[in-house]
């Protein structure tokens, strides 16, 4: 009964492709997000979505596109990838968009060749 | 950038209690103290909030000073599964996001 789910765990690409990861959230939360991780362990977050609505989209390269077909999903579409989006990504939920609890989906490791 | 310090990493005995401090001096008066951990190779985890008072759940406790500007996580019997990097931040959460430093690297010796 996996609160947040990611798909797939692991990713390993060549550069200049195009990806997607996938979140789900079963809690009934209203907002999501996406944060990365890099390799000195930073955690940023990227974009916030509150019922399908996006609220944030922090200093992202614009080839990274979140899309949420419904509020239990939000998936993150990136576009010729390069080697700094190597990374891992988190998605995580809370249910409002007030100050809540946050919870976190187990990453994706993206590896960007 | 992060708006927390927290010391690089700390060790601790097992079935002792572990005290981890975070400095927040900037925090603003309608932010909360959050803190998270982070087991290898998994997402962050909810530990405990807090806005003034002292809070207290299954996992810890969260001492804040009277003027803010810094707090402690306490786990009152460490186990060696508590040995994670733990994050202390005061961000506003919600929809803003939260933003983590380095954190504390808690080693749980047996």
């Amino acid at each position: 009964d996996t609160a947040v789910s990611q798909t797939p765990k692991y990713l390993v690409t060549q550069m200049g492709n195009d990806k997607s990861i996938k979140c789900e959230q079963n809690l009934g939360h209203d907002t999501m997000y996406w944060y990365k991780q890099d390799s000195k362990k930073f955690l940023k977050i990227m974009f916030s979505y509150n019922n399908k609505e996006l609220i944030i989209n922090e200093t992202v390269p614009n080839r990274f596109s979140p899309k949420s077909p419904d509020k239990a999903h939000l998936n993150l579409h990136i576009n010729s990838l390069e080697l700094g989006d190597s990374a891992v990504y988190f998605c995580a939920s809370s249910r409002t968009r007030r100050q809540e609890t946050q919870y976190f989906g187990p990453g994706t490791r993206l590896l960007v060749l | 950038d992060a708006k927390t310090t927290q010391p690089p990493s700390m060790d601790c005995a097992e079935g002792r209690a572990a005290n981890l401090p975070c400095n927040h001096s900037t925090i603003s008066g309608n932010e909360y103290v959050y803190w998270y951990r982070q087991i290898h190779s998994q997402g962050p985890q909810y530990i405990i909030h807090g806005l003034k008072n002292n809070e207290t759940n299954e996992m810890a406790s969260l001492i804040i000073t009277e003027d803010r500007k810094s707090s402690t996580l306490i786990l009152p019997h460490a186990t060696l599964r508590d040995t994670a990097v733990y994050y202390c931040t005061n961000s506003g959460g919600g929809a803003d996001g939260l933003t983590f430093g380095k954190g504390t690297h808690l080693i749980i010796q047996p």
